[in-house]
């Protein structure tokens, strides 16, 4: 069972359009991270949210993290090609971080 | 800064073969981690380490083991590969205070294959 469950699992966009990552659980957490892979690299961290009902916004990402602290989202305003890639969100149920299975975004020009 | 260094880089290995991935991080963390990623399935955890001395299994341990001996090393032993275990490999570390694990930084993989 997947305790982290992101959707959709692929979207490809283009250039200038808006769009929205999900990150559900039935479990709690203390805090969520959000990593994005480019192909050939390890994640790279893009935030952590901590607070339920917290919003964190880099550049043109919005990143929120649900009132019960189960879910999170991530918002792209106007994707940009650089934008392409693999998007993970994990959690720490316990001890170790677990992650969820990702979400491929592909930006089109 | 090396941050965590990962080899090999590339491993092609026979059934039945053992080898081990090495993982090494210079930064003090005392979490550390190994990670395999297969299409579609995100990065899923092989087997953690809290500090020296100290491991545990993650979600898929089985046909793996690991050791902490000093803060820096945290090597993944492959018993007797088998071509299901033909993945990529990440290592990453971590600071941890209190049962809190901060933001994990990653080797840049080993791919390895298993014929």
């Amino acid at each position: 069972t997947q305790l982290l469950e992101q959707s959709p699992q692929f979207l490809s966009i283009q250039e200038g359009e808006n769009l929205t990552v999900y990150c559900n659980s039935s479990s709690v957490f203390s805090s969520l991270q959000w990593y994005r892979q480019e192909p050939g690299e390890g994640p790279v961290l893009l935030v952590t949210v901590v607070t339920g009902g917290e919003v964190k916004k880099l550049k043109r990402l919005t990143f929120q993290f649900g009132d019960a602290r189960k879910d999170s989202s991530l918002h792209i305003t106007a994707a940009q090609p650089g934008d392409t890639g693999l998007y993970l969100c994990a959690g720490v149920p316990g001890t170790a971080l677990i992650f969820g299975k990702g979400t491929t975004l592909s930006v089109s020009s | 800064n090396a941050g965590v260094t990962q080899t090999p880089k590339f491993q092609v290995l026979k059934t039945g073969q053992s080898m081990t991935l090495q993982c090494a991080q210079d930064m003090n963390h005392e979490y550390m981690s190994w990670y395999r990623q297969d299409p579609g399935m995100g990065l899923r955890l092989i087997h953690y380490s809290v500090g020296a001395g100290i491991t545990d299994q993650g979600e898929v341990p089985n046909g793996y083991n690991v050791s902490r001996s000093t803060t820096e090393d945290f090597p993944l032993r492959l018993l007797s590969a088998a071509p299901s275990q033909t993945s990529v490999y990440f290592c990453a570390s971590s600071y941890a205070t209190g049962g809190y694990t901060g933001e994990l930084f990653f080797g840049e993989g080993s791919r390895l294959t298993v014929l």
